[in-house]
């Protein structure tokens, strides 16, 4: 149980593209879900929390139109990255977790490389 | 951001052997967790800990919630070679949905 689908697994494209990245919960309704950022050897730095029907909590530093954000059903957050530049490349995780004290479950990732 | 006190950095060992690490906070945290990441994956959880003192295994792993609410461990015993990769342990405050996540130890297996 608790599955993470996240999709795509990796994405390359040219400078000023915008990137949709999707997140689902497969078996579970997560209330919350996350979307973290990492670079290499290093661990995840937290970019947003989102609940579902409402805006995204975005944490210091993070760019909220770079960085879109929907978390429309209970199941599915995505993550647009507006006009991405090579600065934007790395790897983007989501997360999600249902209620209470229930720990957050992770996607597989998406990396990104922009041109 | 914050992050968790993660030791060692990396560990070199051989087949067989047993491994520790541990995550040391200043805050306390109600709920510990500890998290497998393999190369271009995302992190995989291995236990959740949820009262202080708990001590809870996942097969060959055993993890501990320290007593002061301050730390955590996590052991590995007779590692094998699928147990490479990167750990991370992670706190969630209470009433705080965000986990704060150590800096990660590095595990390689020695053939």
């Amino acid at each position: 149980g608790a599955v993470v689908s996240q999709h795509p697994s990796r994405v390359i494209c040219k400078s000023g593209t915008s990137v949709k990245i999707e997140c689902r919960s497969l078996d579970f309704q997560a209330t919350t879900m996350f979307w973290y950022r990492q670079f290499p050897k290093q661990s995840l730095m937290l970019m947003a929390t989102s609940n579902e029907g409402s805006k995204a909590t975005y944490e210091q530093g993070v760019e909220k139109d770079k960085f879109l954000i929907n978390h429309a059903s209970l199941t599915l957050s995505t993550l647009t990255v507006t006009s991405a530049h090579p600065e934007d490349s790395s790897f983007y995780i989501c997360s999600a977790r249902s209620e209470g004290d229930q720990p957050q479950h992770f996607g597989d990732g998406t990396r990104l490389s922009i041109l | 951001g914050q992050q968790l006190n993660q030791s060692p950095q990396s560990m070199f060992i051989q087949e067989g052997e047993d491994v520790s690490m541990n995550c040391t906070s200043s805050s306390i945290f109600n709920t510990w967790l500890w998290y497998k990441q393999e190369p271009g994956e995302g992190p995989v959880l291995l236990i959740a800990l949820y009262k202080a003192g708990e001590l809870t295994s996942n097969g060959r792993l055993t993890a501990q919630f320290g007593i002061t609410r301050k730390d955590s461990f996590l052991n590995i015993s007779a590692s094998i070679p699928s147990d490479v990769g990167i750990y991370f342990c992670a706190g969630r405050d209470f009433g705080n949905e965000k986990l704060t996540f150590g800096t990660g130890t590095r595990l390689t297996i020695i053939p």
